[in-house]
């Protein structure tokens, strides 16, 4: 199992431009979750989704949307690209609320 | 929203010693989870508490649910530099979200 794959693992970007950071996992998990963590702070919540379909918004949800298409894959499509928006970006997966999370690597975001 | 606050920020600890970071919510939590999370690297999964005063061991770390369900701690004993990293709790919110408090950063100075 390759657990929680995340990609790309860096990407820059110019302000204004649209990219899509790709999230998969293969351990059939319900629940999948959208983090940021920005230099020395904790994680925040961008979007999560508790199956195939369903997505909701978590604390820091504008400037990103989601879509939850297969159990699997659960895309974070940034419109806009701003500098507030350079951080590090975690997947997670779990298969129920009870249930720690898996993260990915990260995917780490420079907006230039 | 429900936050979870931890204390302290940072702890710079000798090796060798103890240490106790601490997790705090002004309200009811069903359950708590800890993470660590390496420098670099990407959160991991440690361990849940469920039950009211429950307390779980993992070989050096003791984790404690209070007994209101509203506070826990993560006390490292005779650390080492194996242990550095940061260390968060996290706790449900409403509509199955999963909130993450601010993390404890260790710093060991061999």
């Amino acid at each position: 199992n390759a657990g929680v794959t995340q990609t790309p693992k860096f990407q820059v970007l110019k302000t204004g431009q649209s990219m899509t950071l790709q999230c998969a996992q293969d351990m059939n998990h319900e629940y999948m979750s959208w983090y940021r963590q920005d230099p020395g702070m904790g994680l925040r919540l961008i979007h999560y989704s508790v199956g195939a379909g369903i997505t909701d918004q978590g604390e820091v949800p504008n400037g990103y949307n989601v879509s939850r298409s297969t159990t699997e894959d659960f895309p974070l499509r940034l419109l806009s690209a701003a500098p507030s928006q350079t951080s590090v970006y975690f997947c997670a997966s779990s298969p129920d609320r009870v249930y720690g999370y898996t993260f990915g690597s990260g995917t780490r975001l420079t907006v230039v | 929203g429900q936050q979870v606050m931890q204390i302290p920020q940072y702890q710079h600890v000798q090796e060798g010693e103890d240490f106790t970071t601490y997790c705090n919510s002004s309200t009811t939590l069903s359950n708590i989870q800890w993470y660590k999370q390496r420098p670099g690297g990407h959160p991991v999964f440690l361990i849940q508490l469920v039950k009211s005063g429950e307390v779980k061991k993992q070989k050096r770390l003791t984790f404690q649910f209070g007994e209101a369900k509203k506070n826990s701690s993560l006390h490292i004993t005779a650390t080492q530099t194996t242990d550095v990293g940061t260390y968060f709790c996290a706790a449900p919110a409403a509509g199955n979200k999963l909130t993450f408090g601010g993390g404890t950063r260790v710093l060991v100075k061999p």
